[in-house]
């Protein structure tokens, strides 16, 4: 069974520092990884896709990266501000399967402190 | 619509009645998904439609909950005889369903259920 593990589970940081967020999986049979921002009250907004061939995406000041055979991701934020303070949650997707469940992580809470 | 959207946003309800959730997917989108949200549990899933195909009801955690997809659009999940541990955000997402393809789910705002 797939687990999903962000540690820590909240982060507090001033503005501006750069930051990663980490992201650790036990089942490397991953078809991707995408990374998304819950903010209060709100739903899923996904952030960065990377498939399993894909060593990272970029976006912006996020950059996320992926080592399938460590079972490990991480999200760096440069830059961060105030705006990103949010929750941010990994998940994956089984490679195998007709089922595109995503299996998520508990998610980390960043505060970003003006 | 521009994305999906859920009904009600907040439902208090007492224990032992049921509630109905709605979902309204993107239009066009064959792949439909309900998770929950409790609190210190993370999302964790529990029913996955793909266009005719039978349901992958896998994540129900009991036979308390159903749902269902009428004309391989609009999803309702039902709960009876609520709980006080069904409390939770009920999230809905929904994607192209296109098989082979890195496609993303686009998740709706939630209903928020409070069971007292």
């Amino acid at each position: 069974k797939q687990e999903v593990t962000q540690i820590p589970a909240a982060l507090s940081v001033p503005e501006g520092e750069n930051l990663v967020l980490n992201c650790s999986f036990t089942d490397s049979a991953i078809y991707n990884l995408q990374w998304f921002r819950q903010d209060p009250g709100k739903g899923l907004t996904s952030l960065l896709l990377i498939q399993s061939s894909q060593r990272e995406q970029t976006s912006g000041r996020l950059n996320a990266s992926l080592d399938k055979s460590s079972g490990r991701s991480t999200l760096y934020i440069a830059a961060s501000q105030p705006g990103d303070s949010a929750t941010y949650l990994c998940a994956v997707r089984p490679l195998t399967g007709a089922n595109s469940k995503l299996t998520f992580g508990k998610g980390i809470t960043l505060s970003v402190r003006p | 619509g521009a994305g999906v959207s859920q009904s009600p946003s907040n439902k208090v309800t007492e224990k032992g009645k049921d509630v109905e959730l709605r979902c309204d997917p993107i239009s066009g989108h064959t792949a439909l998904y309900w998770y929950r949200q409790s609190l210190g549990q993370g999302l964790e899933f529990l029913i996955y439609f793909q266009g005719n195909s039978a349901p992958d009801k896998s994540g129900l955690p009991s036979d308390r909950f159903s749902a269902e997809r009428t004309g391989g659009s609009v999803s309702t999940l039902t709960i009876q005889r609520t709980q006080q541990e069904d409390s939770a955000v009920y999230l809905c997402a929904s994607s192209r369903g296109l098989a082979g393809v890195q496609e993303t789910q686009y998740f709706g705002p939630g209903t928020r259920l409070l069971v007292l």
